[in-house]
């Protein structure tokens, strides 16, 4: 929607491995940010950005690192995945003044 | 910080009325805004309030108001298609993080 494209969709891979999430934005937002949703917890803010290499923590900061070296992509990484990491992914972008938030089709993330 | 409260879940009839309530807490308050988000999809945009008062459109109507830290957001000729999960989401004026409530999963009887 609005030009939000996350890469990949479905990932499935093993605890203490490196995760790269990649967002990408046709639509020139200044702010991108990315969530977590989990049953009974809802989206949750993990690390946001309000500008290019300009980023900031969010609720559930742990565990994740983000860049944003272009206007148009936000990455998002795990590190040394955990099985608490398993979760959907999503992205979004905009959220500046009356302006809403557009959301990716989320990442569906397996950690085994 | 910030907290923000919704009901768990609700249910009501097709055709009839519903209002899902929001409440929250922010250090400064910088808009509130509403998402419907139908199983497996992401969230899609309903509304925005930062003043005080009713934002109509179409069937889908929101209020706000600052002072009691309040909103809610009214479904008005319900229909099947919207048994959803409904999320209040505020932004903070300080550094302007949006933050949602844990969402509001509507069911609709026929």
């Amino acid at each position: 929607d609005a030009g939000i494209t996350q890469s990949p969709r479905h990932k499935v891979t093993e605890t203490g491995t490196p995760v790269t999430l990649r967002c990408h934005q046709t639509e020139n937002h200044r702010y991108m940010y990315w969530y977590r949703q989990d049953p009974g917890h809802g989206l949750r803010l993990i690390h946001y950005s309000y500008g290019v290499k300009d980023t900031d923590k969010g609720e559930v900061s742990d565990g994740y690192s983000v860049s944003r070296s272009k206007t148009e992509d936000f990455l998002l990484t795990l590190e040394s995945a955990t099985s608490s990491q398993t979760s959907v992914y999503f992205c979004a972008a905009g959220g500046f003044s009356n302006q809403p938030q557009h959301f990716g089709d989320g990442t569906r993330l397996s950690i085994l | 910080g910030q907290n923000i409260d919704q009901p768990t879940e609700m249910t009501a009839t097709e055709g009839a009325i519903v209002q899902i309530n929001c409440t929250y807490q922010t250090s400064g308050f910088n808009g509130l805004f509403w998402y419907q988000q139908h199983a497996g999809e992401a969230p899609t945009f309903l509304s925005y309030n930062v003043l005080d008062g009713l934002e109509e459109k179409g069937r889908f109507s929101s209020f706000l108001s600052r002072s009691k830290g309040y909103s809610y957001l009214l479904l008005k000729e319900l229909q099947m298609k919207d048994s959803a999960s409904y999320l209040c989401a505020v932004r903070d004026r300080g550094d302007d993080k949006i933050i949602f409530g844990k969402g509001t999963r509507l069911h609709i009887l026929p």
